[in-house]
């Protein structure tokens, strides 16, 4: 089955700063990809995704790259600010007509923005 | 207007007690999913419901149990629970290759 390793585990920048979280995947049949921020006493919540027949999405400050070949996506974030500080997780999926697999999580980023 | 709603927000029970929670979503969904995450944070899917039927269960133990009374709701009953119960479990809703929307989880504590 679909395996996403996620890295860093941690990441600390200055406010301003760039903050860049890689994920690889394992099933070359994946084709969605959402990355989603979690923050305190809070559920997921979706931030930006991408689906395989993109390279780059960007949304304002945050932007995700997919290179299908070598199985990996990013989340890049730029001018950080301290409200950005949260848990990141990347997740890869399968989606096929009318359904979509399992969304596979991974094990997070925790981000720290420092003013 | 909160999408996706769980209850109860916290819960604190006894091992080998059963319980429930309860989920319900506005956004007009057809699929319901409930994640559990545990102490490291990382999240795994349990059951997704569509439809009235059952269409992945992850090698989740069956004293774990998801209801549908309607379309808007997936209530996650557990029996008999153990200490390795003891986590947060998220309730989401989506539709078909759409994004997840996520509740604010419930944590269950089993002393």
């Amino acid at each position: 089955g679909e395996n996403v390793e996620q890295h860093p585990s941690t990441l600390s920048v200055q406010e301003g700063d760039s903050a860049v979280i890689k994920c690889t995947y394992s099933d070359s049949a994946s084709n969605y990809f959402p990355w989603y921020k979690q923050e305190l006493g809070k559920g997921p919540q979706l931030i930006i995704d991408i689906r395989s027949n993109v390279g780059e999405k960007k949304d304002q400050r945050i932007a995700v790259t997919l290179n299908k070949t070598a199985k990996h996506f990013s989340l890049h974030i730029t001018e950080t600010q301290p409200e950005d500080s949260a848990v990141y997780f990347c997740a890869a999926s399968i989606s096929y007509g009318g359904s979509q697999g399992n969304l596979i999580f991974g094990k997070g980023t925790k981000l720290s923005v420092k003013p | 207007d909160t999408a996706v709603s769980q209850t109860p927000k916290y819960l604190v029970t006894q091992m080998g007690n059963d319980k429930s929670i309860k989920c319900e979503q506005n956004l007009g969904h057809d699929t319901m999913y409930w994640y559990k995450q545990d102490s490291k944070k990382f999240l795994k899917i349990m059951f997704s419901y569509n439809n009235k039927e059952l269409i992945i269960n992850e090698t989740v133990p069956n004293r774990f149990s998801p209801k549908s009374p309607d379309k808007a709701h997936l209530n996650l009953h557990i029996n008999s629970l153990e200490l390795g119960d003891s986590a947060v479990y998220f309730c989401a809703s989506g539709d078909p290759n759409q994004p997840q929307h996520f509740g604010d989880g419930t944590r269950l504590s089993i002393l």
